[in-house]
């Protein structure tokens, strides 16, 4: 199993500001996502990070919003860029390891709060 | 598009009981299913993982089941214990691993 790291855990933001979040795995693995969990709602993915790629976003979300980097197969980071109140959620880095059908593991999130 | 329910969206047992958590998928072309644990503000424990092949895994207490064809999968904790407090997330992965979550069952076992 992986475990996952996330930096920070949470943070207090102004609106209009920037944010990153790094998510570090103790291991090479194959695959990285970013998801987002809105108050009392569920996870959706954000983007599947590609490592020295651009990365792949789900509708509804953009790389302008949401700005993602892969350097290597152990890092990645998200930022939340021009952030409103209606960013304000917990933000999960996920990993798996191997083709389709692996096990997903998870940081412990980052809970963001925008005033 | 995959679309997964969990029911009940809240339950609440006396400490000791036997529970089934309930959880569907619109589309049955999954390549596993996985249950989670989530903690208020903490992020997401895996406690089981069911293969597009498999029909049940057991771990502890716990013991998960998968009905592809029909889209279905239930959680069956024994002998629930106010530790078991949590809310549960059942997860559906399609291609390139992309995970689909249902809402959640927010499980409350008073002592």
């Amino acid at each position: 199993s992986a475990v996952i790291s996330q930096k920070p855990s949470r943070d207090i933001c102004q609106r209009g500001t920037s944010l990153t979040i790094q998510c570090q795995v103790d291991s090479q693995v194959t695959m990285m996502f970013w998801y987002r969990q809105q108050p009392g709602q569920s996870l959706t993915l954000i983007a599947t990070a590609n490592q020295g790629s651009e990365a792949t976003y789900e509708s509804g979300f953009v790389i302008d919003k949401f700005p993602i980097s892969r350097p290597n197969l152990t890092f990645s980071t998200l930022t939340v860029s021009n952030m409103s109140p209606e960013d304000s959620s917990i933000y999960l880095c996920s990993a798996t390891d191997g083709g389709s059908g692996t096990e997903a593991f998870f940081g412990q999130g980052t809970r963001l709060t925008v005033v | 598009k995959q679309e997964v329910t969990q029911i009940p969206a809240a339950l609440s047992v006396p400490e000791g009981e036997n529970l089934v958590l309930n959880c569907s998928f619109t589309d049955s072309a999954i390549y596993n299913l996985q249950w989670f644990r989530q903690d208020p503000g903490k992020g997401l424990t895996s406690l089981l993982l069911i293969q597009s092949s498999q029909r049940e895994q057991t771990s502890g207490r716990l013991n998960a089941s998968l009905d592809k064809s029909s889209g279905r999968s239930t959680l069956y904790i024994a002998a629930s214990q106010p530790g078991d407090s949590a809310t549960y997330l059942c997860a559906v992965s399609g291609n390139f691993n992309k995970f689909y979550f249902g809402s959640g069952t927010k499980l409350n076992v008073k002592p």
